[in-house]
């Protein structure tokens, strides 16, 4: 079974530009969840999607957004970037039954801002 | 909202100790608590959770246990080996059927020396 995947791994952006990252779950599961990761901040916890619609939110603004589409896939969207949104970008899917709450993450997309 | 603080923050045991991590939320409302390994390069993997509903849990090397009363649960690692060598997070949230939003703590680096 395919794992989640991330794409792009790397990119590097300048201020004021805007990015999407893309996130493929594994094959079933209708919940997908996006962290921030940085050394200072640690994981947290940024929003999750589930069947096409915003679940939860988390304490970020307004210049991060999300969707998820009918195949499950999501997609991430920072706009006006800021030297302090570079980190690593995890996106999570997990599905239900016996092991609802377990997190299955992908290795990321590691974004720069200059 | 939910705040999880971790320590150690660094962590050096010689091969075949033991390693303890320790954690502590602050919502008591929070029921289910897992613990992710993350190795250089990957994503956040689980290796074990507990639910609020019991004490303890053991996989293998692994235990977990959890002390509702004063709001912390520990990662016990015993004879450990190299491979154990990662970044351990703990995590707490509310699992209902309202999806998930985990809180992390902010990691501990394991270093096992041969």
């Amino acid at each position: 079974k395919a794992g989640v995947t991330q794409t792009p791994r790397y990119l590097i952006k300048t201020r004021g530009q805007q990015v999407t990252l893309s996130c493929s779950p594994i094959s079933g599961h209708r919940s997908v969840s996006w962290y921030q990761q940085t050394p200072g901040q640690g994981l947290q916890f940024l929003f999750e999607y589930f069947s096409e619609t915003q679940r939860n939110k988390g304490n970020f603004p307004g210049r991060f957004s999300g969707r998820q589409f009918s195949n499950s896939r999501s997609e991430m969207n920072v706009s006006t970037l800021e030297l302090g949104d570079s980190a690593l970008y995890l996106c999570a899917s997990s599905g239900t039954g016996r092991r609802t709450g377990e997190l299955f993450f992908g290795e990321g997309s590691r974004l720069t801002v200059l | 909202g939910e705040n999880v603080e971790q320590h150690p923050s660094t962590l050096s045991v010689q091969e075949g100790d033991s390693a303890v991590i320790k954690c502590t939320y602050s919502d008591s409302a929070s029921n289910y608590f897992p613990w992710y390994k993350q190795e250089l390069g990957k994503g956040p993997q689980l290796i074990i959770d507990i639910r609020s509903n019991v004490g303890e849990k053991k996989d293998q090397r692994i235990a977990v246990t959890l002390n509702k009363t004063a709001k912390h649960f520990s990662l016990h690692i015993t004879e450990t080996q190299p491979e154990d060598s990662a970044v351990y997070f703990c995590a707490a949230t509310i699992l209902t059927g309202g999806g998930n939003k985990l809180t992390f703590g902010t990691g501990t680096q394991l270093k096992v020396e041969l």
